[in-house]
């Protein structure tokens, strides 16, 4: 059964440092999420994206944060400069139809900032 | 007042049980509802949703929604050890927005 992936499983980075987060949605998949979850919290939306554009976006995907496309099969997450409190798991997740229901999550990535 | 309130537990119930896991929230513009697995460091697993009010069944598992009350539920039947995990549920408005707003998970534990 198709997946989504996740890499890496574990990544570790000082404050200040830039992040890039990788995700391989399955591949029929058109529209793409990240979402995060602090330990011991909600998992919360950031963005969902859809056709090499941000089709929506919370609160908390500020200027610090972006994604990409960059090829036929990767998503990415970048964090510009990490902040002690981007320490999460950050979940991929991604659909055919771009509905609510559906989403299709990966194994996540725990980020550590030190 | 939290958008999404759930009962974090854990809920212990003995092999075989029926196991009841519900929740609240406060939008009332949320049409629909997800129902997710989640095993210690992995990601959600979606189990089943629903759209709008009324029920759903697949295998063990039933989901109900009452929109009047603003509560819905998952209920396992049979319960097994291998349904030890973490439940949250996720709702979205019907207002072609994506973003699922999630409860914070109840810990289930099925003892053998």
């Amino acid at each position: 059964e198709p997946e989504v992936t996740q890499t890496p499983s574990h990544q570790v980075t000082q404050m200040g440092q830039e992040v890039i987060l990788r995700c391989v949605p399955i591949s029929n998949h058109l529209y793409f999420y990240w979402y995060r979850q602090i330990l011991g919290q909600k998992v919360e939306f950031l963005v969902s994206f859809y056709n090499n554009e941000i089709s929506e976006k919370s609160e908390i995907f500020d200027d610090q944060f972006s994604v990409e496309r960059p090829d036929g099969s990767n998503f990415t997450l970048k964090i510009r400069s990490t902040k002690l409190e981007d320490s999460a798991m950050y979940f991929c997740a991604s659909n055919i139809r771009g509905t609510a229901y559906e989403q299709y999550f990966g194994p996540g990535t725990r980020l550590t900032v030190t | 007042q939290k958008e999404v309130e759930q009962d974090p537990g854990p809920l212990s119930v003995p092999e075989g049980a029926i196991v009841s896991l519900n929740c609240t929230y406060s939008n009332s513009a949320f049409q629909y509802f997800m129902w997710y697995r989640q095993y210690s460091r992995k990601g959600p697993e979606l189990l089943m949703y629903t759209y709008s009010s009324g029920n759903k069944e697949d295998g063990r598992f039933t989901a109900q929604v009452d929109k009047s009350s603003k509560y819905i539920s998952l209920f396992i039947r049979d319960s097994q050890p291998s349904d030890s995990a973490t439940y949250l549920c996720a709702m979205s408005a019907d207002t072609g927005r994506r973003a699922l707003t999630f409860g914070s998970g109840t810990r289930l534990q099925v003892q053998p």
